[in-house]
């Protein structure tokens, strides 16, 4: 199975600035998510991440607000630019593996508390 | 499009009782259906999963039957622990070339000793 880390677990920043999160795979994989977590709320697809194309966006998402990186198969970056109080959530990335049976697996996620 | 009902909580139960969440969807095609679980302090991970009808996933004393009649994904285990304890997510994916998953609200269970 699939293990990922993800950059930084936590942090905290002032509003109107940008963060940069990491998701390192430690294998080869085609598709990259990510999803948001607000508090007490479901998971929610912000865009999904393919090598050597640019991210697919859901409704509700922007390039702008959250550019993504994907500069190989084992790498992605998202980055949440000018933020504010209401971009405080859990950041998760996650890949998919196609075995003989499709499994997810997820990082164990950015906190981010923006104040 | 696809969407996912999860009976909201949260649900409080002792040691050795029965537990049931209620989850039910909406998909065109043929989904696949999960139930994934957030231990505290924890990540998320899958804790079984069914690919196609009358399929039942298992894991942990959990089960789960995929009912395309109703369209539903209940998930039950008969004897919980105070280790159950957790955030459980249903979701789904439509599969095929579209792996994005849809997850329902999350239901908080927390098992007393």
């Amino acid at each position: 199975s699939a293990v990922i880390s993800q950059k930084p677990s936590r942090d905290i920043c002032q509003r109107g600035t940008s963060l940069t999160i990491q998701c390192q795979v430690d294998s080869q994989v085609t598709m990259m998510f990510w999803y948001r977590q607000q508090p007490g709320q479901s998971l929610t697809l912000i865009a999904t991440a393919n090598q050597g194309s640019e991210a697919t966006y859901e409704s509700g998402f922007v390039i702008d607000k959250f550019p993504i990186s994907r500069p190989n198969l084992t790498f992605s970056t998202l980055t949440v630019s000018n933020m504010s109080p209401e971009d405080s959530s859990i950041y998760l990335c996650s890949v998919e593996e196609y075995n003989r049976d499709t499994e997810a697996f997820f990082g164990q996620g950015t906190r981010l508390t923006v104040v | 499009g696809n969407s996912v009902t999860q009976m909201e909580g949260p649900v409080t139960l002792s040691e050795e009782a029965f537990l049931t969440i209620n989850c039910t969807y909406t998909a065109t095609g043929y989904p696949s259906l999960f139930w994934y679980v957030q231990y505290p302090g924890e990540g998320l991970q899958l804790l079984l999963k069914a690919t196609k009808a009358d399929d039942k996933g298992s894991n942990k004393g959990f089960e789960a039957t995929y009912r395309k009649e109703t369209t539903s994904f209940h998930l039950e285990k008969g004897s919980v622990q105070v280790s159950d304890s957790a955030v459980y997510f249903c979701a789904l994916s439509a599969g095929l070339s579209d792996y994005k998953l849809s997850f329902g609200a999350g239901t908080t269970v927390t098992v007393r000793a």
